[in-house]
């Protein structure tokens, strides 16, 4: 039990299919993120939910739409998704406001776009 | 604006020998957080420590330490006694003000081979 779960670990979709990832933490944290790592290049930060309000959106194009229904939960919604997009996707919660922490990461997702 | 850089793309250490991995930072924010964390094959990135632009002492976690140099702007991370195991990606972060997350930003990482 790593605290932050994601699924599916793996995925791999043509450019014309709608797919989500998921992202579930049993922390109580009350922010929540969503990361892409691309090979050769720094993490980039894509959302923040905090309190399930959206506070960031670093340019993400708007094939990826994010969905935070609840505190525990973060859903990233793909669709007509470019080859470039392919990378490792990862999900994060922090409890924010309370001192000095790092951010809990799950496993990520890989995915592949064909 | 802020940045973090870390020059090592990969760095060799023999086992049981300790390593320093290195991180500049640049803010003009006097209030920040730093951090250090480990990133496996498995893909999960792990936290393994912190250090507060305000704290005096460097941060020890274990076999980890952090070596905060402030007026450098640099926050070394050194691994003491290397394991097989801490084969992995190592990336630092900043982060800063006192409560926000929000804008955590990562450098590009330096992964580490632990040769037996």
């Amino acid at each position: 039990e790593t605290g932050v779960t994601q699924t599916p670990r793996h995925l791999v979709m043509g450019m014309t299919n709608k797919k989500s990832l998921k992202c579930e933490q049993h922390l109580g944290h009350n922010a929540m993120y969503w990361y892409k790592q691309s090979a050769k290049k720094p993490l980039e930060l894509m959302f923040v939910y905090s309190l399930e309000e959206r506070v960031e959106n670093n340019s993400v194009p708007s094939r990826f739409s994010p969905e935070c229904p609840n505190s525990s939960h973060l859903f990233l919604h793909l669709h007509t998704l470019q080859p470039e997009d392919s990378a490792l996707y990862l999900c994060a919660s922090s409890q924010e406001g309370q001192g000095p922490h790092g951010y809990t990461f799950g496993s990520g997702t890989r995915l592949t776009v064909v | 604006a802020q940045k973090i850089t870390q020059t090592q793309p990969g760095m060799f250490v023999q086992e049981k020998e300790a390593v320093t991995l290195d991180c500049t930072y640049d803010t003009s924010d006097p209030s920040y957080g730093l951090f250090w964390y480990k990133q496996p094959s498995s893909g999960e990135m792990i936290f393994l420590i912190y250090q507060g632009s305000y704290d005096q002492q460097n941060a020890t976690e274990g076999r980890y330490s952090l070596n905060f140099q402030k007026a450098r702007k640099s926050a070394n991370l050194v691994i003491s006694a290397s394991q097989l195991g801490d084969s992995a990606m190592y990336f630092c972060a900043m982060r800063e003000g006192n409560t926000g997350g929000f804008k955590t930003i990562f450098g590009a990482g330096t992964r580490l081979f632990v040769k037996a």
